[in-house]
């Protein structure tokens, strides 16, 4: 059975902090993995990874995939109160067109 | 960019009644449309995959007599919570994806349908 499991679960941060989440899977052919962060309503693309060890990065934000040791990890540096939220990751299957999502890890960043 | 729609984005209604939730793409056709529910501090879970024209597939454990799902045309989808019960409340998400892209493409989400039952 496919499965995605996010550390930590929950993280208390203050603003200016770096943090870095953590994504491990366990999935039947592996297509792609993806980062999404969800505020108050529908969770919002972050970014989409699909080949080990290349960066990718947007302001603050970057991530990056291992696929030898399967996991993935979301960095924020200086984290802002905006910031706040939960961070999904998801795993896409080769074969389907589900994505099996993580339990997510809940980020607050205090002022 | 892509935007899914999805309405209501808020329902309180007593016991028994039955709950019709849309999803729509706005400016793109999506074959496939993913229906999830989220209860409070947990993650997404796959109810059922629409396709248009077909019956939707439903993941184990989902009554599909329970939650009908219509995916009638390329632009919109429908969930219907039949005689909802406290217990169907939650928060009720679907996503789409865009036709024109390989299902290498991340999923677009609509803001969601927070679904209370007195």
């Amino acid at each position: 059975e496919d499965k995605v499991v996010q550390s930590p679960l929950s993280l208390v941060v203050h603003e200016g902090d770096t943090v870095t989440l953590n994504c491990s899977y366990e999935v039947t052919n592996f297509r792609s993995l993806l980062w999404y962060k969800q505020e108050k309503k529908a969770p919002t693309f972050l970014f989409m990874l699909t080949s080990s060890g290349i960066e990718k990065k947007s302001g603050r934000l970057s991530s990056i995939l291992d696929k030898k040791e399967l996991f993935s990890i979301l960095n924020i540096t200086a984290t802002q109160t905006g910031d706040s939220a939960i961070y999904l990751c998801a795993v896409v299957p080769l074969y389907g067109q589900n994505f099996v999502f993580g339990p997510g890890t809940r980020l607050s960043v205090l002022p | 960019g892509a935007v899914v729609s999805q309405h209501p984005s808020r329902v309180i209604c007593k016991s028994g009644t039955s709950v019709k939730i849309e999803c729509r793409s706005l400016d793109f056709q999506a074959t496939t449309m993913f229906w999830y529910r989220q209860f409070p501090k947990q993650s997404l879970m796959l109810m059922a995959t629409s396709n248009e024209g077909s019956k939707a597939t439903y993941e184990q454990g989902v009554e599909k007599d329970k939650f009908l799902i219509n995916h009638a045309s390329l632009t919109l989808s429908t969930l219907t919570v039949t005689s909802a019960h406290p217990e169907d409340s939650s928060f009720y998400i679907c996503s789409a994806r865009d036709r024109s892209g390989t299902v290498h493409q991340p999923q677009h989400f609509g803001d969601g349908t927070r679904l209370s039952i007195l």
